[in-house]
């Protein structure tokens, strides 16, 4: 029969404007959180990441905020450009744990001209 | 080039096949991973090794098996495996197990007939 992927939710953004992808972790005792984007055919590539001990950080153009009451995590993208098309996921980290990590689906963002 | 290479980047395997995966790291990383991304679920971490000891197992069929023969090097050997075991099999190197500023291969596109 035919196969059925998973269905990412997409976001569709004007180039130059910013873009706000949301994430939402399921585990209270994760002490870690990272944000990966991943093009077409290629391997995740790190964005950034924030410990559980911080409620934002920021990068180049990308900022993350962390809501630990709600259990939210949400990935900033400012004057968002056509090479930032791709699919974002973020994975949370189990404390206590170090290595195990749980990842989120994704959202695919597109980025129009 | 993330410093992570990955071989073959596509193998078509029968069922009674045994074939291997590997992966080589350049970053001078001390913990490498096996990850799973297949169509129809998010991406999952299976095997996670640090200095050449495995660390994590993250409930993980048999027919796949690790070794890290060094740190820089990681295969992933396999043995009757399934259909839906067909997927991208990635790798992925970082400093420590945690995670932390992880860095992926290509990863292999897998498929079982």
């Amino acid at each position: 029969g035919e196969s059925v992927g998973l269905h990412l939710p997409t976001l569709s953004v004007q180039e130059g404007d910013n873009s706000i992808i949301n994430c939402a972790y399921s585990n209270s005792a994760s002490d870690y959180f990272i944000w990966y984007k991943q093009e077409s055919g290629k391997g995740p590539q790190f964005i950034i990441d924030i410990r559980s001990n911080m409620d934002k950080r920021q990068g180049q153009r990308v900022t993350v905020l962390l809501n630990k009451t709600v259990k939210h995590l949400s990935l900033q993208i400012a004057a968002t450009q056509p090479g930032d098309s791709a699919v974002y996921f973020c994975a949370e980290r189990e404390g206590g744990t170090a290595s195990k990590l749980t990842f989120g689906t994704g959202t695919r963002l597109q980025v129009t001209l | 080039e993330t410093g992570v290479t990955q071989t073959p980047r596509h193998l078509v395997m029968g069922m009674t096949n045994k074939k291997s995966l590997k992966c080589e790291q350049h970053l001078g990383h001390n913990a490498m991973y096996w990850y799973k991304q297949s169509a129809k679920k998010p991406l999952e971490l299976m095997f996670v090794y640090s200095l050449e000891e495995r660390v994590e197992n993250n409930s993980v069929p048999s027919r796949f098996s690790p070794e890290c023969p060094n740190s820089s090097h990681l295969f992933l050997h396999l043995h009757t495996l399934q259909p839906e075991d067909s997927a991208l099999y990635l790798c992925a190197s970082s400093q420590d197990p945690g995670h932390t500023e992880a860095f992926f291969g290509q990863g292999t596109r897998l498929t079982v007939v």
